[in-house]
């Protein structure tokens, strides 16, 4: 099946800094990729759709200023998170559908964002 | 009501037993569903997908959907503790998002 390369795996940074994530499709091109916020113990949270060329679509109460997406390659869409809040503190996690698996979801291998 | 739903757990089963985990949904007009196994601290991975009504079996995995009563099942065979993990729902709605329910907690004891 497709394979989705995400780092850095784990991040700490300061508040008020801010931090890129990666999101590579290995094998495949990606002309989408999802992207999910997980809360310890809770489900996951789609926060926008990054399309290729465009500009993303945010979900409803994400904040675009503050969670930029940028998808400017058929294989690579990144995600800022600006000025970093303990609260932004969460595991995030990019994917991409993937035509072998029924079009679900393959999933990078998520990053731990600590903010302190 | 939430799009996709599902107990939370956690589900304690023996070694070996058959572990059953049910998932309601809103949208009568979702068409793809998908199970999904999360060990603590990794990402989710594709276990199961089905789309017709009925059982679709895949090693010690079955899959069941009844989309008259908008419910989606996944039974696991022989419980190993290495099944031990927390289980996904996710539902395709007609807006094309791939939606999750909260998990449910699966505990296989030896």
């Amino acid at each position: 099946g497709a394979v989705v390369s995400q780092h850095p795996s784990r991040v700490i940074c300061k508040s008020g800094t801010s931090v890129k994530i990666e999101c590579r499709s290995l094998d495949f091109q990606a002309t989408t990729m999802f992207w999910y916020r997980q809360f310890p113990k809770k489900s996951l949270m789609l926060m926008a759709t990054s399309n290729e060329g465009s500009k993303a679509t945010y979900e409803q109460g994400v904040e675009k200023d503050k969670f930029l997406i940028n998808h400017a390659s058929l294989t690579l869409s990144t995600l800022t998170v600006t000025s970093a809040h303990p609260e932004d503190s969460s595991f995030y996690i990019c994917s991409a559908r993937d035509e072998g698996q029924g079009y679900g979801y393959t999933f990078g291998s998520g990053t731990r964002l600590t903010v302190v | 009501q939430k799009e996709v739903e599902q107990n939370s757990g956690p589900l304690s089963v023996p070694e070996g037993a058959i572990a059953s985990l049910n998932c309601t949904y809103s949208d009568r007009g979702s068409q793809s569903f998908f199970w999904y196994r999360q060990y603590s601290g990794k990402s989710p991975e594709l276990i199961m997908f089905i789309y017709s009504n009925g059982d679709k079996e895949d090693g010690r995995f079955t899959a069941q959907l009844n989309k008259a009563s908008q419910y989606v099942s996944l039974l696991i065979r022989d419980s190993q503790p290495s099944d031990s993990a927390t289980y996904l729902c996710a539902v395709y709605n007609q807006g094309g998002k791939l939606i999750f329910g909260q998990g449910t907690e699966l505990s296989v004891k030896p």
